[in-house]
């Protein structure tokens, strides 16, 4: 199951928006409301930050959300903040083969 | 809070086999939930590797699933992973995970290295 597909960077100055596409197929994204976004800082672990598509994790700020459009799914990051920059990873439910990940997006706060 | 901790050898040798281990504290590994694992090769993005209930039925990435094995240690309250056969294309960060359901992963451990090289 080939990886979902994400721009490698987005960026934006400090109180912008930036969004950020993963696009898969019928049978991942377009097949399932089961896409996750997560969030990675250099050297650290991954964290939750979006799941089922547009529910925000336990402490995520509401500056945070998710939609999905057919095969595309897309997170926002609204009022940009220094803490924002990181590497974003979409994720999604594929069936029978489990779940698959994003290439990942680097995002740049100007 | 929930706490996941990995442990295990870093550096392992080509064609052998790679044997990573998850403490669990906070949570029960015995009730209902995913544990699983999750690698990242250095530099590159996220790959799933399986993971297994609470009830002891494991599910793998089919890319890997001849090769890997998930099982879990009640009486310790933790998880393990078994990869066979390794290259150096497994050369990863390696991430043990506990996942809720609905396909959301919402514990990470902190992440170990692993090097296979001879």
């Amino acid at each position: 199951q080939p990886a979902l597909t994400q721009p490698p960077s987005a960026s934006g100055s400090p109180g912008q928006s930036v969004t950020i596409s993963c696009t898969g197929t019928s049978s991942d994204v377009g097949g399932y409301d089961f896409v996750s976004w997560y969030q990675q800082h250099p050297g650290k672990a991954p964290k939750l930050m979006i799941s089922e598509v547009n529910k925000r994790a336990s402490g995520v700020p509401d500056r945070f959300s998710g939609s999905k459009s057919g095969n595309t799914a897309s997170l926002t990051v609204s009022g940009l903040q220094a803490e924002d920059e990181a590497d974003y990873y979409c994720s999604s439910h594929a069936g029978t083969f489990g779940y698959v990940f994003g290439t990942g997006t680097k995002v740049t706060v100007l | 809070q929930v706490q996941l901790q990995e442990s295990g050898p870093g550096l392992v040798k080509p064609s052998g086999t790679l044997s990573l281990s998850c403490a669990v504290s906070g949570d029960s590994i015995s009730r209902g939930n995913f544990w699983g694992w999750v690698r990242q090769p250095p530099g590159k993005g996220l790959e799933w590797i399986g993971d297994v209930l609470h009830s002891g039925i494991a599910t793998y990435n089919p890319s890997l699933k001849s090769r890997v094995t998930i099982s879990l240690d009640t009486s310790k309250n933790q998880f393990s992973l078994t990869l066979s056969s390794i290259t150096a294309a497994d050369t990863s960060t390696y991430y043990c995970v506990r996942s809720p359901g609905w396909y959301r992963i919402d514990q990470w451990g902190q992440g170990t290295l692993v090097t296979v090289s001879s």
